[in-house]
């Protein structure tokens, strides 16, 4: 069925490393893509989104491109900080031509821990 | 701050109890989404209500319903209670019903069924 995937972790980088967070999608309406991040004992906070193929979301440093041809909505960020440690959500945000819409389909989450 | 309250921060209880989870949503916002979040399952939608009516629904168990009230506030009742339901439950909020839309979350209801 329609699904996101995401690596698992946990991922451990050192600050002022290279961020990549792989997440693909699977989807037969027309998906909108999302980035929430969770920081500890706090809700989600949406990060960045895009709406449709090769939009580019950013925020914060962090970017990601939607890429139709390869279903995928890679995380990146060029100098990660400690303050960015948390866990980082893909989620797939439907719509279909009728015009109804569903919740939001999530990964499993990625641990991002950065060590000083 | 998202803008989007949820009521009560933790709840503890017992197993064949139901319990009422409450969320405010953000003002001028007219959807709002439950979800659970659990280690085995992970983040997962429950249902839809927009103003007032629900909308779609997800993988909610016949024991939880919900509504949304004329304020558009929301309820989300969980009845017999069992030991796997213990989870986080989370309800967000949008301006629309779309799937373009960007969902607000609130800080979460920890419940823990004993």
């Amino acid at each position: 069925g329609d699904s996101v995937t995401q690596m698992e972790g946990p991922v451990t980088l050192s600050e002022e490393a290279f961020l990549t967070i792989n997440c693909t999608y699977t989807a037969t309406g027309y998906p909108s893509l999302f980035w929430y991040v969770q920081y500890p004992g706090e809700g989600l906070q949406l990060l960045l989104k895009a709406t449709k193929a090769d939009d580019k979301g950013s925020n914060k440093g962090f970017e990601a491109t939607y890429r139709k041809e390869t279903t995928s909505f890679h995380l990146e960020k060029g100098s990660v900080q400690v303050s960015d440690s948390a866990v980082y959500f893909c989620a797939r945000g439907l719509m279909y031509s009728g015009g109804g819409a569903d919740g939001l389909t999530f990964g499993k989450g990625t641990h991002l821990i950065i060590q000083p | 701050d998202s803008g989007v309250t949820q009521t009560p921060k933790h709840l503890i209880t017992a197993t064949g109890q139901r319990v009422t989870l409450r969320c405010s949503p953000r003002s001028g916002d007219l959807s709002v989404y439950w979800y659970q979040q659990s280690l085995d399952q992970g983040l997962q939608f429950l249902i839809q209500y927009y103003n007032g009516e629900e909308r779609a629904k997800g993988n909610i168990l016949e024991r939880f319903s919900a509504q949304q009230f004329p304020d558009l506030h929301s309820e989300l009742n969980l009845s017999s209670l069992e030991l796997g339901d213990s989870a986080l439950y989370f309800c967000a909020s949008s301006v629309d019903s779309f799937g373009t839309d960007t969902q607000y979350f609130g800080p979460g209801t920890r419940l823990t069924v004993l």
